[in-house]
């Protein structure tokens, strides 16, 4: 089955520095994977997803994430972070064609003035 | 119309009482979603609905029924339940085959259980 890891609980970083958010994932074929965020007390926004192509994907908000088959790995970044950007930050993985997304433990991002 | 409804935005109930949460989407998608989310940790897979019909329940308890009647409703169904069913229940929609566009979600129901 799908899974995947993102190895950091919290992150704080300061506002106008660059952000990297680190998600593994573990699945037999080509994964499906997703970043999204929540705000406090919220539903989930999706930011970005890739399917196949170009391994560096462009989302909202100013963010990008790479594709490393590699490593696999699916990191997050942006190269100057907001005060905004706080929230907590999910990456996930879905098999293709199925309906079973799975989300990591997510990664809480606090920015400091 | 490019979102999910989810009602009510709070809700608090004994553990005899029997409610119900409910999810409205009018973007045509075909499959949707109830995830559970306890303080401080990801969405839980509770139940997905594929062209109305249930097609994966994560071994939840009998407590938690869900329901389709059309393709642009989802209810949760309550009854009897625990103080450690207290979380926020997200509903999302997508289409079928879902993990080929992203899900979109409600801002959710918090739910407490006294």
């Amino acid at each position: 089955a799908q899974s995947v890891t993102q190895p950091d609980i919290h992150i704080t970083v300061s506002e106008g520095a660059s952000l990297e958010l680190r998600c593994n994932y573990s699945y037999g074929a080509t994964p499906y994977l997703f970043w999204y965020v929540q705000s406090p007390g919220q539903g989930l926004q999706l930011l970005l997803k890739y399917f196949s192509g170009d391994t560096l994907v462009q989302g909202i908000k100013g963010f990008e994430a790479e594709f490393k088959r590699s490593q696999s790995s699916f990191n997050l970044r942006k190269p100057s972070v907001h005060w905004s950007d706080a929230a907590e930050y999910f990456c996930a993985v879905g098999p293709q064609d199925n309906n079973d997304m799975r989300f990591g433990a997510g990664t809480r991002l606090t920015v400091k003035p | 119309d490019t979102e999910v409804t989810q009602t009510p935005k709070h809700l608090v109930m004994g553990m005899t009482n029997k409610k119900s949460l409910k999810c409205e989407q009018h973007m045509g998608h075909r499959a949707m979603y109830w995830y559970k989310q306890k303080a401080k940790k990801p969405p839980e897979l509770m139940f997905v609905y594929s062209y109305e019909k249930l097609s994966i329940n994560e071994s939840v308890p009998s407590r938690f029924s869900p329901e389709c009647p059309n393709s642009s409703l989802l209810n949760l169904h309550l009854h009897a339940l625990q103080p450690e069913d207290s979380a926020l229940y997200l509903c999302a929609s997508s289409q079928v085959g879902g993990a080929n566009y992203g899900y979109t979600f409600g801002s959710g129901t918090r739910l407490t259980v006294v």
